[in-house]
């Protein structure tokens, strides 16, 4: 079936610091992987996204590469600020543009200190 | 207005009694989904519609009841609460182009 696990949180970082969120996955086929955060309070938003092996996401500084051999989609972040502090979530999605569910790891919880 | 709006943000409610959590979007979207939140769990499915006539159990349906009454809204009923039904809910919508958006969650407490 599919999966995904990611790293156990919480991950307490100072500001400036490098990010590493590990997530690794198990499906059939060929998934589609993605990177949502959820801000205190708030509903989940797409961080970025992945659609075939190779592919790299990125947005607001944050990266995540698609890597089949490894199935691997581990989320990075060269050098983060308070304001990134949340839970981030990996997801894949079996068949993506088809009307697709998506399965989440656990969701991983960083915390951003000046 | 919000893209996906969800009522209430927040709810109590005892053991045993019947509750509506309610979404309505503005999207135009066919697909919508119920997830619920736990911690260390991340979101599971609870049901899902593809469109006005279709409903889906997800993995975890048992204990709720859906309802998709036009394309824009679509309502998770928990016939008989349950203090394990205490999560946060978040209704979500999706089309080819832009993916998945998400309403602000519904925080619901069972005592």
């Amino acid at each position: 079936g599919n999966s995904v696990t990611q790293m156990e949180g919480p991950v307490t970082l100072s500001e400036e610091a490098f990010l590493t969120i590990n997530c690794t996955y198990t499906a059939t086929g060929y998934p589609s992987l993605f990177w949502y955060v959820q801000y205190p309070g708030e509903g989940l938003q797409l961080l970025l996204k992945a659609t075939k092996a190779d592919d790299k996401g990125s947005n607001k500084g944050f990266e995540a590469t698609y890597r089949k051999e490894t199935t691997s989609f581990h989320l990075e972040k060269g050098s983060v600020q308070v304001s990134d502090s949340a839970v981030y979530f990996c997801a894949l999605s079996p068949t993506y543009n088809q009307g697709g569910k998506l399965i989440f790891g656990q969701g991983t919880e960083l915390s951003v200190k000046p | 207005d919000a893209d996906v709006t969800q009522t209430p943000r927040n709810r109590i409610t005892k053991t045993g009694k019947r509750i509506m959590l309610e979404c309505s979007q503005t999207k135009g979207h066919d697909r919508m989904y119920w997830y619920r939140q736990d911690p260390g769990l991340g979101l599971r499915l609870i049901y899902y519609s593809f469109d006005v006539k279709d409903i889906n159990k997800g993995e975890i349906s048992d204990g709720y009841s859906v309802s998709r009454q036009a394309q824009a809204k679509f309502s998770l009923s928990l016939e008989s609460a349950i203090p394990n039904q205490t999560a946060l809910y978040f209704c979500a919508t999706e089309d080819n182009s832009n993916g998945y958006t998400f309403g602000s969650g519904t925080r619901l407490t069972v005592v």
